[in-house]
């Protein structure tokens, strides 16, 4: 699976937009990026994910790159309860030897102040 | 929310015994995952499992083994474990790759002194 690429930390006024940024440029065709987060030690929480159009959801937007080579969530309206880790991930089909994992890098911690 | 749970919840155990650790969906997926996070770590793959009996190792396999005797229920098992093994662990199922969600359980805590 491709690798990806993620500031270690970022912060964001209560209330403003979080936009996360990610890097994939080994990504292949067909390999999808996702999004997750984490708050504290919980399971991580699935956000979106998409393939090469943007997506949006009720949680956050996920802008993708003509290229595909790079990504940014967008959280349009961050409250204190958005402060976790976040990850992208490239992902391919569960088919050849993929098996669908998911492959975790360090994620960014976003900090969303008062 | 996703039907998967774990258990147990937290574990404390001492170094050389065996531990069984359940993972336990209701959602009939077919791909199920073992995951363990360290402090400052992210999630690393232990094992996974793509079917009934249909098992896999991941990058951090040593020391572990899994079995999946139905659809519902994977097992991870340390036979004999080390402080090392001291993480937390989580279970994850999904109904393929690509472009299908993955649902995580709330882990287990586990202390091997």
């Amino acid at each position: 699976d491709a690798k990806t690429t993620q500031p270690p930390s970022m912060d964001c006024a209560e209330g403003r937009a979080a936009n996360l940024p990610c890097n994939h440029s080994t990504i292949s065709g067909n390999e999808y990026v996702y999004w997750y987060r984490q708050i504290h030690s919980q399971g991580p929480q699935y956000i979106i994910h998409g393939l090469k159009n943007n997506e949006t959801n009720e949680m956050a937007s996920l802008i993708i790159t003509e290229d595909r080579k790079s990504s940014t969530l967008i959280l349009p309206h961050a409250t204190l309860r958005d402060t976790a880790v976040y990850y992208c991930i490239v992902r391919g089909w569960a088919g050849g030897t993929s098996y669908g994992k998911l492959t975790f890098g360090q994620g960014t911690i976003l900090t969303v102040h008062p | 929310d996703a039907g998967i749970t774990q258990s147990p919840r937290h574990k404390v155990t001492e170094t050389g015994t065996p531990v069984t650790l359940r993972c336990h969906q209701t959602e009939n997926h077919r791909y199920m995952y073992w995951y363990r996070q360290d402090p400052g770590h992210g999630l690393r793959l232990i094992h996974y499992s793509y079917g009934v009996k249909d098992t896999d190792k991941g990058e951090v396999s040593d020391g572990y083994s899994v079995s999946r005797s139905k659809t519902e229920d994977f097992l991870l098992t340390l036979e004999s474990a080390t402080s090392s093994q001291t993480s937390v662990y989580f279970c994850a199922i999904s109904p393929g790759g690509g472009n299908t969600e993955a649902f995580f359980g709330q882990g287990t805590r586990l202390t091997v002194v």
